[in-house]
């Protein structure tokens, strides 16, 4: 199983700002993927982030403002922009794991915008 | 569309109390059931995958089990360590690609 970080673990940022969150693999991986987790629900994915190519986004989810970079096969960032209060959520990356299925998750990324 | 359901939403078991929670889906072509555990304050740990109806998976206390319609993760004499949020997940074929659907979880709580 792959060993993900990621950064920060938590941020409270004001309205109209911008947070960056950073994922780090320790295997060179195709694909990496970003979940959002709301307060109390489940993991709905934002965004395929893969190397050498545009993120693929998911229906509700534009790059404007979710701008996700992949600058190599062990890390990649997710950009939260122009924050408002519903954006208030954990924020995870993910792998896929050798089975080609399962998924590995970071630790996630805890935003609370003020 | 694809859409996963878990039930209960919350389940309290003393401990040694043998249950079990279910994951209803519906997919355009089923590519694989999936659990997760998640703690507080941290990402889901995978458990099991299951792709095809009858498969079975064990790890520990926990089994897995899979039909056309839903999964079963029965845990058998629980401790308080196996309180957490249990996930139900499912991938479809229909787009190549990262189709992966979520339920919303079940909240075990495991008394001593």
């Amino acid at each position: 199983s792959a060993v993900i970080s990621q950064k920060p673990s938590r941020d409270i940022c004001q309205r109209g700002t911008s947070l960056t969150i950073q994922c780090q693999v320790d295997s060179q991986v195709t694909m990496m993927f970003w979940y959002r987790q709301q307060p109390g629900q489940s993991l709905t994915l934002i965004a395929t982030a893969n190397q050498g190519s545009e993120a693929t986004y998911e229906s509700g989810f534009v790059i404007d403002k979710f701008p996700i970079s992949r600058p190599n096969l062990t890390f990649s960032t997710l950009t939260v922009s122009n924050l408002s209060p519903e954006d208030s959520s954990i924020y995870l990356c993910s792998v896929l794991g050798t089975g080609g299925d399962e998924q590995y998750f970071g630790p996630g990324t805890r935003l609370t915008v003020t | 569309e694809d859409q996963v359901t878990q039930s209960p939403e919350a389940l309290r078991l003393q401990e040694g109390e043998s249950s079990s929670l279910n994951c209803s889906y519906t997919v355009s072509g089923l590519r694989g059931l999936f659990w997760y555990r998640q703690d507080p304050g941290k990402g889901p740990e995978f458990l099991f995958t299951l792709y095809s109806a009858g498969e079975e998976k064990e790890k520990e206390r926990l089994k897995a089990t899979l039909t056309k319609k839903e999964s079963f993760l029965h845990i058998t004499a629980p401790k308080p360590e196996d309180s957490a949020t249990y996930l139900c997940a499912v991938r479809s074929g229909k787009n190549y690609g990262q189709n992966f659907v979520f339920g919303p979880g079940t909240r075990l709580s495991v008394l001593p």
